[in-house]
């Protein structure tokens, strides 16, 4: 069964910290994104990235850069996090083209205190 | 930018059939239209996609208007466990950016 794997389901981390939220996938996708998902507020596109070492901004990347190092893996990093990114955050993939279909994980909700 | 929307909730009784509707009026000409599932503290999972028409597998079916300005999730005889959140996910006709409706919450009652 493909799969996208989020590194962890909770996270709890103290204001200021640096946060790492690892996403792998087994699916060879050439396409990754992070999203964050809020109350009332819907699935909101972080960064994207389509190809290894490439990364585009989403809808809302202040506070958040990402990384690319290999195709099966898309990092999220929050420099020095902040109780409003008290969030769930999913990572997904895709195999590109038209006829998109994204696979997600199954999310990991960080709690910022 | 694509304004994606959908009705905010929907209650059902088991066995019922299920309309969901999502309103796209700025679609990317050649992007499918895509519904997902979502379940409480989980991802969001493939439901069904399509281009035109309608469509159909062994959980869904979706129908697309000739101006696909529009799409129907249609969830025949549900029960239960399709209590969730139903998102449909289509590409913005002037940015290309694939933009999520706002979710619809369907309850099924027994």
């Amino acid at each position: 069964d493909v799969k996208v794997t989020q590194s962890s389901r909770y996270l709890v981390k103290r204001t200021g910290e640096k946060v790492f939220l690892e996403c792998v996938q087994d699916m060879d996708h050439e396409n990754m994104f992070w999203y964050r998902q809020d109350p009332g507020l819907g699935l909101r596109l972080i960064y994207f990235s389509y190809d290894v070492k490439m990364k585009e901004k989403g809808d809302i990347p202040e506070g958040y850069s990402v990384s690319r190092e290999k195709k099966e893996r898309f990092s999220l990093i929050l420099e020095s996090a902040s109780t409003n990114q008290t969030s769930m955050y999913l990572c997904a993939s895709s195999s590109g083209g038209y006829d998109y279909g994204y696979t997600f994980g199954s999310g990991t909700r960080l709690t910022v205190v | 930018l694509a304004k994606t929307t959908q009705p905010i909730s929907m209650d059902s009784y088991e066995g019922q059939e299920v309309n969901i509707t999502c309103s796209h009026n700025n679609i990317a000409t050649n992007d499918y239209i895509t519904w997902y599932q979502q379940f409480p503290s989980q991802g969001p999972r493939f439901i069904i996609q399509g281009y035109k028409t309608k469509v159909t597998n062994e959980v869904a079916s979706l129908f697309i208007p000739a101006d696909r300005k529009s799409s129907t999730l249609s969830l025949p005889r549900v029960s239960l466990s399709d209590t969730a959140v139903y998102y449909c996910l289509v590409g913005d006709g002037d940015t290309d950016k694939l933009i999520f409706g706002t979710g619809t919450r369907l309850q099924v009652f027994p």
